[in-house]
């Protein structure tokens, strides 16, 4: 079956520095990618998607591109701030997203003044 | 403004005791999902449905019960049956087939007492 799995955390850093999640999947058919964050007690919001081979998602200064030949999709900032401070998924959608999506166990960013 | 309402935030129950999570949207989309969140453990999908008066089970189906009467409506009964209920409940709704990225309710944090 669809799995995916990303670094685990926590992941501390300080304000400023480069941001590297990484996540790898396997999947079936020929998925969809996305990256999800959730704040303290809240859903989760969509971040950035990508949904073939060597596109690249972005997203208030969040990249990350679909490389198949490495079945990963790492998420990358160049220059984090405070507000970053949140957990990050990884999630794929397979056969056109008709069972829902399939979710990494999650990263927990920390960033530091 | 469009988006998926929850109801309530937080929830307590007493052992043996069904409760019925709400989930609204008014997106317009045709398919809704419901995904437990545990700590370390990411999102697993309960159920999820493509049209109204059509379900089906994911991966942790056991002890809940959903309806889809309306398309704008899921909402998610724990029952007695669930053994280990106490988690945060996510509702999420997509487009369609071919348009699986998902938005989600702020969730529903349901404690057994």
């Amino acid at each position: 079956g669809d799995s995916v799995t990303q670094m685990e955390g926590p992941v501390t850093l300080s304000e400023e520095a480069f941001l590297t999640i990484n996540c790898t999947y396997t999947a079936t058919g020929y998925p969809s990618l996305f990256w999800y964050v959730q704040y303290p007690g809240e859903g989760l919001q969509l971040l950035l998607k990508a949904t073939k081979a060597d596109d690249k998602g972005s997203n208030k200064g969040f990249e990350a591109t679909y490389r198949k030949e490495t079945t990963s999709f790492h998420l990358e900032k160049g220059s984090v701030q405070v507000s970053d401070s949140a957990v990050y998924f990884c999630a794929l959608s397979d056969q056109g997203g008709a069972d829902g999506l399939t979710f990494g166990k999650g990263t927990h960013l920390i960033i530091q003044p | 403004d469009g988006g998926i309402t929850q109801s309530p935030k937080y929830l307590f129950r007493k052992e043996g005791q069904n409760v019925t999570l709400s989930c609204e949207q008014n997106l317009n989309h045709d398919a809704m999902y419901w995904y437990r969140q545990d700590p370390g453990q990411g999102l697993r999908l309960i159920y999820y449905s493509q049209i109204v008066n059509d379900f089906q089970k994911g991966d942790i189906a056991e002890g809940y019960s959903v309806s889809r009467e309306k398309k704008e409506s899921f909402p998610l009964t724990v029952t007695s049956a669930q053994k280990n209920p106490t988690a945060f409940y996510l509702c999420a709704s997509s487009p369609s087939l071919g348009r699986p990225e998902a938005f989600f309710g702020q969730g529903t944090r349901l404690t057994v007492v």
